[in-house]
């Protein structure tokens, strides 16, 4: 079975400041990690992915997200955060082999000027 | 990225009536389309996975008699709520991906029902 966790609901940050929003994940095999955002009451909008290759994956927006194997992180950064990153971000998780991909609570980020 | 269109982006019906919701992928073949549904401030629920051609494949607890998705072509896929009721308003977001598993899977944008 695979899972993810993100452990917190909110992150603040002022912007200009880096900004991290954290993920754990667990499968049994192999993951394909996946990280989304989502503006109110639109779908998600995809940001990047890892598959193989390099831990270090740049996105979309100046993100970029770094898989750690032994911890089972995919936490997603930006140098220097904008008030339009503001939105709920989602980080995903799908087994190699497995069809179904399996979403964590969501984080909200909060960037103020 | 690839784009993927829902719709209608909104519907009100009355309870009792059935609402039928598109989702097509634009510039791709999705061989596999998911539906998702999203309560306030939570995260999204797996309703069915769906692959051109073949019955859908429900989620434990999901109703397949109450949730009709058919997935007809490798552009639209369609799911239909039956027999509305207020408990089903929520927001249903579609999703589709190509062939390959390690594909991404794309978004549509979401379709808000509110069953009065």
């Amino acid at each position: 079975a695979q899972s993810v966790a993100q452990p917190e609901d909110q992150v603040n940050v002022a912007e200009g400041n880096p900004l991290t929003v954290k993920c754990t994940y667990s499968v049994s095999g192999n993951p394909y990690l996946f990280w989304y955002v989502q503006y109110p009451n639109r779908g998600l909008q995809f940001l990047l992915k890892y598959i193989t290759g390099d831990n270090l994956v740049k996105g979309s927006y100046g993100f970029e997200a770094e898989f750690n194997k032994s911890q089972t992180s995919f936490h997603l950064k930006k140098p220097s955060a904008l008030v339009s990153d503001s939105a709920l971000y989602f980080c995903a998780v799908r087994d190699m082999g497995s069809s179904d991909m399996r979403f964590g609570a969501g984080t909200r980020l909060t960037v103020k000027p | 990225g690839a784009v993927v269109s829902q719709h209608p982006s909104r519907v009100i019906c009355k309870s009792g009536t059935s609402v039928k919701i598109e989702c097509r992928s634009l510039d791709f073949q999705a061989t596999t389309m998911f539906w998702y549904r999203q309560f306030p401030k939570q995260s999204l629920m797996l309703m069915a996975t769906s692959n051109e051609g073949s019955k859908a494949t429900y989620e434990q607890g999901v109703e397949k008699d109450k949730f009709l998705i058919n997935h007809a072509s490798l552009t639209l896929s369609t799911l239909t709520v039956t027999s509305a009721h207020p408990e089903d308003s929520s927001f249903y977001i579609c999703s589709a991906r190509g062939t390959a598993l390690q594909e991404t899977q794309y978004f549509g944008p979401g379709t808000r029902l509110l069953v009065l």
